[in-house]
């Protein structure tokens, strides 16, 4: 089955840092773009980082560049997100999210497979 | 960023009538070397994740009903759900891939 899975949200303090997994399953995980796209509670949804499918190149929304890694593990079809000195307003559920299209060199990703997430939750 | 904006925040429709949702990014996402409008539109139901139903701005997703579509270019948008049914019940989300990624506000669609 085609499906993507997250996990490793948590409840932390403001400053605090998380890692996020997908486990990915059911595609050929390494031809294919990833991106993180959260939802605070009750709002839209923010693209929030992304990574070509060798893993060589990475983007990041402005508001996390410099506290949020993206990486992936091709041999172990996950994708990462490393999350530092969070804060309140990163409270979300973080979705890990599959660029439709193969092989896509750019940054110009649109997403046909959406995992359910997993809550992070910054409060002191 | 190019952002994106979306109109009217919410709507409630009757069965079986015509939705319409308008979607206006900050600077045009037609690239011109391939004339392709580089917009996506998405469906979010309650407790669930979002749902790819239109992309290239009017290209229907796989399975996606064809009461469903997508028209528009440039820096204006629209969706248009023809004949409503129940299920359409969801917030909508258009996206620009012009540049990295950016996702309108929302409109929430309802039964009237």
């Amino acid at each position: 089955e085609v499906q993507l899975l997250e996990s490793g949200g948590d409840l932390l303090q403001p400053g605090g840092s998380l890692t996020l997994s997908c486990a990915a399953s059911g595609f050929t995980f390494s031809n294919y773009a990833m991106s993180w796209v959260r939802q605070a509670p009750g709002k839209g949804l923010e693209w929030v980082s992304g990574i070509s499918g060798s893993g060589d190149r990475t983007e990041y929304a402005d508001s996390v560049k410099g506290r949020f890694t993206i990486s992936r593990d091709n041999s172990k079809n996950t994708l990462n997100l490393q999350m530092n000195s969070l804060r309140a307003e990163d409270t979300a559920v973080y979705h890990c999210a599959k660029d439709q299209r193969m092989l896509v060199r750019g940054r110009d990703w649109y997403f046909d497979l959406w995992g359910r997430g997993t809550q992070v939750t910054v409060s002191s | 960023d190019i952002v994106m904006t979306q109109s009217p925040d919410s709507l409630a429709v009757s069965l079986g009538e015509r939705a319409t949702i308008n979607c206006k990014s900050s600077q045009s996402v037609l690239y011109t070397s391939n004339n392709k409008n580089y917009l996506a539109w998405y469906q979010q139901k309650p407790g669930q994740p979002p749902k790819l139903l239109i992309y290239w701005a009017s290209t229907r997703e796989s399975g996606v009903p064809d009461r469903f579509s997508g028209s528009g270019s440039g820096t204006d948008f629209t969706l248009t759900i023809n004949g409503l049914q129940a299920e359409d019940v969801a917030v909508y989300y258009c996206q620009q891939y012009y540049t990295t990624p950016f996702f309108g506000p929302g409109t929430k669609v309802d039964i009237k």
